[in-house]
């Protein structure tokens, strides 16, 4: 069965290094990538999308990247800081329907 | 700036009761999505809507009715609420198939007793 496992429920560092978060698939080829926030009690919110033909992708602070040969994306936030605690989500989808399936999500903290 | 909205924000039930969950959006988007989230299991799909007039099942369809009304709404049926429905459920709109990124509601908090 499919199956998009993110590396921990929870990953703590401190302010000004930089945060990796894993998002591991099985059974699955997404053609698309995508990694959200959500901060407590609130929807989560899109931060970038990455394709199966993109090696990386970069936003301000952020980095994704995406290697369909190891069925892995990796998620970076360099000099993080306390604001960028939050819950991360990887989410897949194939590219011609809506079947998005999202994982379980790491809690990030950044301590100051 | 609505965006998504969507109501109840919190509602208890008894098993066995019915009840709707309403979702709107006002940024012209094609697909609507309704989600659940529990804690430990992330956001399963429940069903999605690829356009007006069309509905298709998600990850965790059963005990679940959904209609999309119109461009705008999408709501999400409970005819025999049970325990393990409760949940937050989250609806989300898309400009586009696959490609496109999600617009989340805040979501609306379910207990059923």
């Amino acid at each position: 069965s499919q199956k998009i496992e993110q590396n921990s429920e929870a990953l703590n560092i401190q302010e000004g290094k930089t945060a990796t978060l894993t998002c591991n698939y099985t059974n699955y080829s997404p053609a698309y990538l995508q990694w959200y926030r959500q901060d407590p009690g609130r929807g989560p919110v899109f931060l970038l999308l990455i394709r199966e033909n993109e090696k990386e992708k970069r936003k301000e602070r952020l980095k994704v990247t995406f290697d369909t040969t190891l069925k892995q994306s990796l998620f970076h936030i360099t000099a993080s800081q306390p604001a960028d605690s939050a819950t991360y989500l990887c989410a897949l989808s194939p590219s011609n329907n809506n079947d998005m399936r999202f994982g379980a999500g790491t809690r990030l903290t950044v301590k100051p | 700036n609505a965006g998504v909205t969507q109501t109840p924000k919190f509602q208890v039930l008894k098993t066995g009761q019915s009840m709707t969950l309403q979702c709107a959006q006002d940024m012209n988007h094609n697909s609507m999505y309704w989600y659940r989230q529990d804690p430990g299991m992330g956001l399963r799909l429940i069903y999605y809507s690829a356009s007006e007039g069309t509905t298709d099942k998600g990850e965790v369809p059963n005990g679940y009715n959904v209609s999309r009304l119109n461009k705008r709404e999408f709501s999400l049926r409970l005819e025999s609420a049970a325990p393990s429905q409760t949940s937050v459920y989250f609806c989300a709109s898309s400009p586009r198939r696959g490609s496109g990124e999600l617009f989340f509601g805040e979501g609306s908090r379910l207990t059923v007793l």
